[in-house]
């Protein structure tokens, strides 16, 4: 069965440095989504893409946080410089025809 | 302003009994509403999606229901076993929008 990849699964930086969070939709899905979910909470949209085009980052902090999908298949999640507040599990998430969402497995942050 | 409310405290219930979990929302006009399944360091995973216009979807021992009038949905699992214990939320798209927005879970403890 497909499945959405995402890498690192863990990283832990401290603050005022960079991180990066890969993801590799399932193949075919046009739409990508990275979710940032803190503990306790439920995920919370950070930018939506159809095919290579961004639909949705209102809640993206664009001083920050960066998102990129170049070829409209696989994606790049950037913070720099990372804070203590954006440790957090970031998770990717991918739909095609249908509105079912397919997460990945997270990438759990710590900035210490 | 918008709200979508589930119960914060976890549900106990014993094996063999009906969960039901329920999905309050405020200031929305939903297309759809969406159940996802999330255990412990794992991203959720999709369950049932219900339209605007069904009233009530099942699938296995799942059962959700839609009342656009209470503004809720109830979701239950019959015959619950120990392997359904993890966090359930819920997730409504609005209309004319494309993202989805998900409650905070809550969480549900079956003992044996």
């Amino acid at each position: 069965e497909a499945e959405v990849a995402q890498s690192p699964r863990y990283k832990i930086t401290e603050k005022s440095q960079a991180v990066a969070f890969w993801c590799d939709p399932i193949s075919g899905h046009a739409t990508l989504y990275w979710y940032r979910q803190i503990l306790g909470q439920g995920p919370e949209l950070l930018v939506q893409f159809q095919d290579e085009s961004v639909v949705d980052d209102s809640q993206l902090p664009k001083d920050r946080f960066s998102a990129e999908r170049l070829k409209g298949v696989d994606s790049t999640l950037k913070i720099q410089p990372a804070e203590l507040g954006d440790s957090a599990m970031y998770l990717c998430a991918s739909s095609g025809q249908t509105d079912t969402q397919y997460f990945g497995p997270g990438t759990r942050l710590t900035v210490l | 302003s918008q709200k979508i409310e589930q119960n914060s405290e976890a549900l106990n219930i014993q094996e063999g009994k009906t969960a039901t979990l329920t999905c309050n929302y405020t200031n929305y006009s939903p297309a759809y509403l969406q159940w996802y399944r999330q255990d412990p360091g794992r991203g959720p995973v999709f369950l049932l999606l219900i339209r605007e216009n069904e009233k009530e979807k099942r699938k296995e021992r799942l059962k959700v229901t839609f009342d656009t009038t209470l503004k809720q949905s109830l979701f239950h699992i019959t015959a619950s076993q120990p392997a359904d214990s993890a966090t359930y939320l819920c997730a409504l798209q609005n209309s004319g929008y494309s993202t989805l927005t998900f409650g905070k879970g809550t969480m549900l403890l079956v003992s044996p």
